[in-house]
């Protein structure tokens, strides 16, 4: 099944304790992005990557860090965590970088910093 | 990057036709218009995608004006289940571009 995978789904941790949301797709999609949703706010792109290596900053990238090592993965990494990154966190992948392509989202990863 | 407005919500009853609007005047020539929904505690999915003039599928149906500057999703006979967040996206078809998705609008389907 063609599918967009997050792990984990629910996170609750502290301050400054490091994390990582990991992300995978099995579609062999180039392009691959990590949105935050807000209450009030709508879905703002935090980093998109265009294909392996391959990284740029969206709306919101402040506090948050990437990789695009292989195809398949994006992880979306928080190396001090704060709590106004509380929120919902999704990831999406298309096959081509343009906006004429589907995105397809992944489940959500709903995140809590104390 | 083209800025989309949408209403903020949207009430309606079942059976109902819901349109929602997105206003999007500084639209480029190779943008295209892309209508996602999204349920409370899921990510979005796509419903329907257009340039010009209307687009229909088995969900719903996309009208852009030919100045393009706005376009009207249409929902037909609307049930409980389509009570969701409906979202416009504009974007050119080139690479290398940030996606920005507006506010959305919540659609509200009552009984």
């Amino acid at each position: 099944e063609a599918q967009v995978t997050q792990n984990p789904r629910y996170l609750i941790t502290v301050t400054g304790k490091k994390l990582t949301v990991t992300c995978s797709q099995n579609m062999n999609h180039e392009y691959m992005s990590w949105y935050r949703q807000d209450p009030g706010l709508g879905l703002r792109q935090i980093y998109y990557s265009m294909n392996v290596e391959v990284t740029d900053k969206g709306d919101v990238p402040e506090g948050y860090k990437v990789s695009r090592k292989e195809k398949r993965n994006f992880p979306l990494i928080l190396e001090s965590p704060s709590p106004n990154q509380t929120s919902l966190y999704f990831c999406a992948s298309s096959r081509h970088s343009d906006g004429y392509n589907e995105q397809f989202f992944g489940p959500g990863t709903r995140l809590t910093v104390l | 990057l083209a800025k989309t407005t949408q209403p903020i919500s949207m009430d309606s009853y079942e059976g109902q036709e819901v349109n929602i609007t997105c206003s999007h005047n500084n639209i480029a020539t190779n943008d295209y218009i892309t209508w996602y929904q999204q349920f409370p505690s899921q990510g979005p999915r796509f419903i329907i995608q257009g340039y010009k003039t209307k687009v229909t599928n088995e969900v719903a149906s996309l009208f852009i004006p030919a100045d393009r500057k706005s376009s009207t999703l249409s929902l037909p006979r609307v049930s409980l289940s389509d009570t969701a967040v409906y979202y416009c996206l504009v974007a050119p078809p080139s690479a290398g571009n940030m996606l920005t998705f507006g506010g959305g609008t919540r659609l509200m389907v009552k009984p």
